[in-house]
């Protein structure tokens, strides 16, 4: 079974600074997906950022990007320009290629100071 | 934009008492999944749907546990006998076929059982 983890329970950054959020999997696939997703303190999951295993280019959305390490099984969002509205908790999740399910990582929660 | 939909926001039930929760998927999507989260914890899979059956379960999806698609645009998670450790977030998420697995959540429905 797929795993994911995320080490940092709990992050904080200044604003306007940048941030790398930490995860790492555990599959024997070589075709996969792998999401970041934002929690806001509403609750609604919504997407950050995808990347698909068999593409080399680490995946980028303005402001966010990850850096994808396929051998290591690691995947980190990095997020610039840190803005108050980004406080949330952020989880990490891995499916198989296809539409299959997520697993989730524990998440983290991340911080703005102003 | 469209969105995926849930109803109730909020339900509050009596251990034993059997709970519908309902959700509206987008409408060309054709992937349903059920997900709950228990509060502080992560989120967990529960089922995933497609093509009017049951395409995996969980462990946690027991006999407790139903799906439907009642029509051509509600997608339904019942749970016959609720327990109080079934208080949690529920969302429901939808995808299509051609969206490299990209998940679009509902806002959830926050079970209280008492």
């Amino acid at each position: 079974a797929q795993t994911v983890t995320q080490s940092q329970p709990e992050m904080s950054v200044q604003e306007a600074e940048t941030v790398t959020l930490s995860c790492t999997y555990d599959t024997s696939e070589s075709d996969y997906y792998l999401f970041w997703y934002k929690q806001p303190p509403s609750r609604q999951m919504i997407l950050v950022i995808r990347q698909e295993a068999y593409k080399q280019q680490n995946a980028t959305e303005n402001r966010f990007s990850v850096n994808f390490q396929k051998a290591a099984k690691s995947f980190s969002l990095k997020i610039s320009d840190s803005q108050l509205g980004d406080a949330a908790m952020y989880f990490c999740a891995y499916s198989n290629f296809g539409n299959e399910k997520l697993t989730f990582g524990t998440g983290t929660r991340l911080t703005i100071i102003p | 934009e469209p969105e995926v939909t849930q109803t109730p926001s909020h339900q509050v039930t009596q251990m034993g008492q059997e709970v519908i929760l309902r959700c509206v998927p987008i409408s060309n999507h054709l992937y349903f999944y059920w997900y709950r989260q228990i509060l502080g914890q992560k989120v967990e899979f529960l089922v995933s749907f497609y093509n009017n059956e049951i395409s995996e379960k969980s462990e946690i999806f027991d006999d407790q546990f139903s799906v439907e698609r009642p029509d051509g645009s509600n997608f339904t998670l019942k749970i016959r006998s609720t327990k109080l450790e079934d208080s949690a977030m529920y969302f429901c998420a939808s995808t299509t076929a051609s969206s490299y697995n990209e998940q679009f959540f509902g806002p959830g429905t926050r079970l209280t059982v008492l």
